[in-house]
């Protein structure tokens, strides 16, 4: 089945030591988005990748980046997280285009703990 | 995009129809609402969305008020897994297809 899949399902880091965190595709959509979602919190984006146009949320802090190297795959480093970078962290795509009918595919999330 | 307003929570009986309500006084023209949910330990999932006619999908139907102002997101016979936090969004047929999350409605479901 074509899918989002998230790897790892849990991480864990110290705090300061660079982490990333890997998403892949195989539905060939043209959007990548990762989201930050914090305990008993909605999900919030932090940005996206339309194609290999790279789009940045306003308040997302510079200690997260993103890369994606093609159309499957897409990391999201954080430089030093800290111990609030602690969520769920969810990639998501869409096709694009369609705008308001734009529908999302989630993955699973990954867990990160920061120690 | 405009805002919505769902309840924090609701419970229903297993077996029985779901009503989820969502308001959104400020919607536009263009802008599409869609419902997502969201199930314990999970990413979200998109659930069904409209424009101005009613829905319906394998999931669920919407009922879109005739003015845009609310809509209803209805679960036909709620089940176990049905239990979740369900997302109202509206999405502008202008925008490049942010979802931006709400509070969300708190959909527990008892056998």
């Amino acid at each position: 089945d074509a899918m989002v899949i998230q790897n790892p399902r849990y991480q864990v880091t110290q705090f300061g030591k660079p982490v990333t965190l890997s998403c892949s595709q195989t539905l060939n959509h043209n959007v990548m988005y990762w989201y930050q979602q914090k305990s008993s919190q909605a999900p919030k984006l932090l940005f996206h990748y339309y194609d290999k146009d790279f789009n940045n949320e306003a308040d997302t802090p510079d200690n997260f980046q993103s890369r994606r190297p093609n159309t499957s795959f897409c990391f999201l480093d954080i430089r030093s997280p800290g111990l609030g970078d602690a969520a769920m962290y969810l990639c998501a795509t869409s096709r694009g285009g369609g705008r308001g009918k734009d529908t999302q595919y989630f993955g699973p999330g990954t867990r990160l703990t920061v120690l | 995009d405009a805002k919505t307003t769902q309840p924090n929570s609701m419970e229903s009986n297993e077996e029985e129809p779901v009503h989820l309500p969502c308001n959104h006084s400020t919607i536009s023209g263009t802008d599409y609402i869609h419902w997502y949910r969201q199930l314990p330990s999970q990413g979200p999932e998109y659930v069904i969305h409209g424009l101005t006619s009613n829905v319906n999908n394998r999931m669920a139907s919407l009922a879109i008020a005739e003015d845009r102002k609310s809509s209803t997101l209805i679960l036909h016979r709620a089940t176990l897994r049905d239990a979740a936090v369900y997302y109202c969004i509206l999405r502008d047929s202008g925008s490049q297809g942010n979802l931006i999350f709400g509070k969300g409605t708190k959909l527990s479901v008892k056998p």
